[in-house]
């Protein structure tokens, strides 16, 4: 069964720092592309960032900059690094698998984490 | 940036009817369109992409049509486990989602 399992989030002041994370089982995570999605309370979906299997990178202009994806395929695990957190960050955090294995960006989601929330408050 | 918007923001709909959900594209995006449905608490579902082509076990109830700025998600009779809210995105030029349409119980 495919699995992705996020970790990470929790209550963090502007301008903090917080790492998310998220692990995958059931498949062969290197094959795969794999993307950040953020849904903020009560709103819809925003797309933030994408990796390919071969660590191509791209970032939504929202969080360039202050957002850095990585992976680790020896640990099945996905990564992003939030910088320079603003209120308007706060979210629910899905790690989102893209279908097409071998895209060059991102095209669409077939599997998703439960999410991770993140609320960024003082 | 493409914007997709999704008509109507609220559908109320009786078990059994059927469902016809709109999302409009700001320029082309060619058939580069996928829906999610998403239930309170729960991640998306990718139900259709390509605009037509149904992800591995959705219902043959849920169908997609349409390209370039106007598409369509139809349920053909609403079930109860149906009730969500839907989300169209396109994949044309980077990636963004519509604002979603809650489909409920009339």
């Amino acid at each position: 069964e495919v699995q992705l399992v996020e970790s990470g989030g929790g209550l963090v002041q502007p301008g903090g720092s917080l790492r998310l994370s998220c692990v995958a089982s059931g498949f062969t995570f290197s094959y795969y592309e794999m993307n950040w999605v953020r849904q903020a309370p009560g709103k819809g979906l925003e797309w933030l960032s994408f990796i390919s299997n071969s660590g191509t990178i791209f970032y939504a202009d929202s969080v360039k900059g202050r957002f850095t994806i990585s992976r680790d395929n020896a640990k099945n695990s996905l990564y992003l690094q939030m910088d320079s957190l603003r209120a308007e960050d706060t979210a629910v955090y899905y790690c989102a698998r893209d279908l097409l294995v071998g895209a060059t960006a991102p095209y669409y989601f077939d599997q998703w984490g439960q999410g991770t929330l993140v609320t960024v408050s003082s | 940036e493409i914007v997709l918007m999704q008509s109507p923001a609220t559908l109320s709909v009786s078990p059994g009817e059927r469902a016809t959900l709109s999302c409009r594209a700001s320029q082309s995006v060619s058939s580069n369109v996928a829906w999610y449905q998403q239930k309170p608490g729960q991640a998306p579902r990718l139900l259709i992409h390509g605009a037509f082509t149904r992800a591995t076990g959705i219902p043959d109830r849920f169908s997609g049509s349409g390209s370039g700025t106007e598409f369509t998600l139809t349920i053909s009779s609403l079930q109860s486990e149906d009730f969500a809210v839907y989300y169209c995105q396109q994949y044309h030029q980077w990636l963004t989602f519509g604002g979603g349409t809650k489909v409920e119980i009339k």
